[in-house]
């Protein structure tokens, strides 16, 4: 699987927009991208995954560049449940995801 | 549902104990996947399951442990002898996918801190 690469830290304004990158420039063409996150203490939780296209939810929207290269994860209005470490992963149809480092994000009020 | 459901959620033990813990995964979910997360190695995969069968359990770190999954709704990850060096949490999650689907959502339990002296 595709190695990502995202910032080890950010923060944010309670009420504003999230916004955390991840850099995958190895993906191949049969490999998603899916974004979890981990509240402290808690186990990781799925938010959103995409192909190629845009992908919205209740939680959050996953913009992927054409290039597939990288993706944004957007939390439109971040609030302070929002802090937690986010984690992006590129994984193709097997289930064997791997976990990196993440980003470490930050809500401020 | 319930959703995973992990147990013992904390254990504390001496090295050298047989230390066992147990998970039940969401029901009708068909993969099951044990994780381990230390401060100095973030979230490991350690073994998974696909319809009871362990697919990939490269991620164990040593003979000392070791997983099985008798039936679709119940699953241990056992470590005999137990070591200093194992005290982490760890995460039992369940997923509805096949091998083969793009959907890999996975359910993460509450995990099971592991304390050993």
């Amino acid at each position: 699987d595709a190695k990502t690469t995202q910032p080890p830290s950010m923060d944010c304004a309670e009420g504003r927009a999230a916004n955390l990158p991840c850099n995958h420039s190895t993906i191949s063409g049969n490999e998603y991208v899916y974004w979890y996150r981990q509240i402290h203490s808690q186990g990781p939780q799925y938010i959103i995954h995409g192909l190629k296209n845009n992908e919205t939810n209740e939680m959050a929207s996953l913009i992927i560049t054409e290039d597939r290269k990288s993706s944004t994860l957007i939390l439109p209005h971040a609030t302070l449940r929002d802090t937690a470490v986010y984690y992006c992963i590129v994984i193709n149809n097997n289930n064997d995801m791997r976990f990196g480092a993440g980003t470490r994000l930050t809500v401020k009020p | 549902d319930a959703g995973v459901i992990q147990s013992p959620r904390h254990e504390v033990t001496e090295m050298g104990q047989e230390v066992t813990l147990r998970c039940k995964p969401i029901s009708g979910h068909n993969s099951l996947f044990w994780y381990r997360q230390t401060m100095m190695r973030g979230l490991e995969l350690l073994i998974y399951f696909n319809n009871n069968v362990p697919i990939d359990d490269s991620g164990m770190p040593e003979d000392r442990f070791s997983a099985k999954m008798p039936n679709a709704s119940f699953s241990t990850l056992k470590i005999q002898p137990s070591e200093p060096r194992d005290s982490a949490v760890y995460f039992c999650a369940s997923s509805g996918g096949d091998a083969g689907l793009s959907y890999n959502e996975q359910f993460f339990g509450p995990g099971t801190r592991l304390t050993v002296l």
